[in-house]
């Protein structure tokens, strides 16, 4: 089954303590990235990825980090996580090689709360 | 600067009424233009998209979307909802030659028995 796999589902945390949330996928997409959900924001994008070792900023990097070493994988990493990085995360992949039209496969999402 | 627009936070519709959840959008060029649906503690569902061609585009679940480009918006309809169609809904754009998803804000459907 083609999908988006993300590990944990959920995740309680202390300020400072660092975390890695990952995400899998399993259509040989090119294209990955990450995406924070929050009331009333939408879905806000922190980092995305084009291919291997091909990464760029979101529109809301601060305080994240990401790495793409193998296609299928592209962990999103909190050094030092914040209470103002309590949110609703997603990983979403996309084929972009001979196909510009297609749609972004979302993963099952990941709450995380920082206290 | 690109953005999208979901007017209502929230819709409320008798099941087997036509339902409407309304999307705007300010974007260069042409975008491809697309409808998700998030039901609790799932993740983002693809429902349909609009590329090019006919404005209006069918998607799952029996939801249709119409396309309309002097007014920029793409709002999604279904001519009668079912209470499982209760969820969170969000439009997303992406730019002609881009590959990042610009979102609404989302919109909560209510179908009331």
């Amino acid at each position: 089954e083609a999908q988006v796999t993300q590990n944990p589902r959920y995740l309680i945390t202390v300020t400072g303590k660092k975390l890695t949330v990952t995400c899998s996928q399993n259509m040989n997409h090119e294209y990955m990235s990450w995406y924070r959900q929050d009331p009333g924001l939408g879905l806000r994008q922190i980092y995305y990825s084009m291919n291997v070792e091909v990464t760029d900023k979101g529109d809301v990097p601060e305080g994240y980090k990401v790495s793409r070493k193998e296609k299928r994988n592209f962990p999103l990493i909190l050094e030092s996580p914040s209470p103002n990085q309590t949110s609703l995360y997603f990983c979403a992949s996309r084929q972009t090689q001979g196909a510009p039209n297609t749609e972004a496969f979302f993963g099952q999402g990941t709450r995380l709360t920082v206290v | 600067a690109q953005s999208v627009a979901q007017p209502e936070d929230q819709v409320n519709v008798a099941e087997g009424n036509p339902l409407t959840v309304k999307c705007t959008y300010s974007v260069s060029g042409n975008p491809y233009l697309f409808w998700y649906v998030q039901y609790p503690n799932r993740g983002l569902q693809f429902l349909l998209k609009y590329i090019t061609g006919d404005n209006l585009v069918k998607g799952s679940y029996g939801f249709e979307a119409e396309f309309n480009k002097s007014q920029t918006s793409f709002h999604l309809k279904k001519p009668s909802a079912l209470v499982s169609d209760s969820a969170l809904y969000f439009c997303a754009v992406r730019p002609t030659g881009a590959n990042n998803l610009f979102f609404g804000t989302g919109t909560r459907l209510t179908v009331i028995p």
